[in-house]
């Protein structure tokens, strides 16, 4: 099985800062992974799907990249809405796996 | 635009049987080339992928589950369900129903899940 790690767990920031968060799979997955938002009682988000392609609807502060193993999701600028928990998803094989998830919040 | 929505009991007793029923709305199970999949979160903890379903007969289960799931589709209804036998306190979860997406381009065909559920919380309990 795949295992996927994000870091860091958690992270604090404010508005209008640019964070990245990194996933790391636990063998080459070439480019499938994807990106989640998780806010507090409600069901994960899409945001990027194929390690860079932008869901429709998500704003362009969000972006990804990487390939193979490792992997960014970057928002520049945040907002308010933006604080939540995202994840890291590998679709290259079943058992699909996720991150542990990294909790935004604000500083 | 495509809606699922989970269904079922919200409290269920240790070593029966859980089950859930996803409907779908505003499309047919039928069309296109989908999965439908299942996925939990207990509380305060991260997503684990439980199974999927493509047609009646094609199914894949988390490993870590496989003894204990099912997962069968109901054309007619415009529904799919889940059952997780012999449960224990640690299945207490959210359990979210959603919807694989795929696209075919260069370098493979990529899938993702979008739409999903609300999500319902199932909890173990005498």
């Amino acid at each position: 099985d795949i295992q996927m790690t994000q870091s860091p767990s958690s992270l604090s920031a404010s508005v209008g800062d640019r964070v990245t968060i990194t996933c790391r799979a636990s063998q080459s997955i070439s480019r499938y992974l994807n990106w989640y938002q998780q806010k507090p009682g409600k069901a994960p988000k899409l945001l990027i799907y194929a390690a860079s392609s932008l869901q429709s609807g998500v704003p362009s502060r969000f972006s990804g990249s990487g390939s193979g193993t490792d992997f960014t999701l970057t928002i520049t600028s945040l907002q308010p809405e933006d604080f939540a928990t995202f994840y890291c998803q590998q679709s290259y094989s079943t058992p699909y796996s996720f991150g542990q998830g990294t909790k935004l919040e604000i500083k | 635009q495509v809606q699922l929505q989970e269904s079922g009991p919200g409290l269920v007793k240790p070593s029966q049987t859980l089950s859930l029923t996803c409907s779908v709305s505003d499309g047919s199970i039928n069309s296109g080339n989908y999965y439908w999949n299942w996925i939990r979160q207990p509380a305060g903890k991260g997503l684990e992928w439980i199974g999927r379903i493509y047609t009646s007969d094609s199914t894949n289960y988390n490993p870590s589950l496989k003894s204990r799931v099912t997962i069968s589709l109901d054309t007619s209804k415009n529904q799919f369900s889940l059952r997780l036998s012999s449960v224990t306190a640690a299945d207490t979860a959210v359990y979210y129903c959603a919807r694989e997406g795929r696209i075919i381009a260069v370098g493979g065909v990529y899938n993702w899940f979008d739409p999903w559920g609300q999500g319902t919380l199932v909890t173990v309990s005498s």
